[in-house]
């Protein structure tokens, strides 16, 4: 069973410039979830969608964070513009809609300078 | 506000000695319990899972966890770690269909 793509691995921005970031779930998953890990923390949940709608935003800063999820298959999560605190690896994770168990990505490790 | 507390930062252990992660969360009620470990440039990989049923649950690679529900909490262990077993290590937590609230992770370097 292929696992959760993402891409690109790596990507290094001026502050002030825009990115955005790929993830192909594992099929069938009807939920995906995009999460924030800055350096010595958890991962934190930024984006939580069910199929095609958004379940949980509420801890994306909506003022330069957007995501969508066209087709309820691939997603695009995208800064704009970037600052430095955003620095973090971005995670994308996919599940069934039930039993709540999570499969990670590789994720992007995104550094702002 | 809901949160997980992991009490460990980094621990150093030698090979085969006992390795025991406490993990302690804020909610009341039913949640699932995960343990996920991310090994050296690897992804994040559930260990082990509690839904229901036993409160003693057996993961991946001899890991297992006991969840107390009178204490909150969800502690993983294994009686003997190898070198193989270097990694972080995060608990997390939901409540049924919720967001899964992740700890702020647990280094275990083990020496050869």
């Amino acid at each position: 069973e292929a696992g959760v793509a993402q891409s690109p691995r790596y990507k290094i921005i001026e502050k002030r410039q825009s990115v955005a970031f790929w993830c192909n779930p594992i099929s069938g998953h009807a939920t995906l979830y995009w999460y924030q890990q800055i350096l010595g923390q958890g991962p934190k949940l930024l984006i939580q969608f069910q199929n095609n709608g958004v379940v949980d935003d509420s801890q994306l800063p909506k003022d330069r964070f957007s995501a969508e999820r066209l087709k309820g298959v691939d997603s695009t999560l995208k800064i704009q513009p970037a600052k430095l605190e955003d620095s973090a690896v971005y995670l994308c994770a996919s599940s069934l809609e039930r039993p709540y168990e999570q499969y990670f990505g590789p994720g992007t490790r995104l550094t702002v300078t | 506000a809901q949160s997980v507390s992991q009490h460990n930062h980094h621990v150093i252990l030698s090979e085969a000695a006992s390795l025991e992660l406490g993990c302690n969360y804020s909610y009341g009620g039913t949640v699932n319990l995960f343990w996920y470990v991310q090994y050296p440039g690897q992804h994040l990989q559930l260990l082990l899972k509690y839904f229901s049923g036993d409160p003693l649950v057996k993961g991946i690679k001899g890991f297992e966890a006991e969840f107390i529900k009178s204490k909150f909490s969800f502690n993983l262990r294994k009686p003997s770690v190898q070198w193989s077993d270097t990694a972080e290590y995060f608990c997390a937590v939901n409540r049924k269909g919720g967001k899964l609230i992740f700890g702020q992770g647990t280094e275990l370097s083990v020496k050869p």
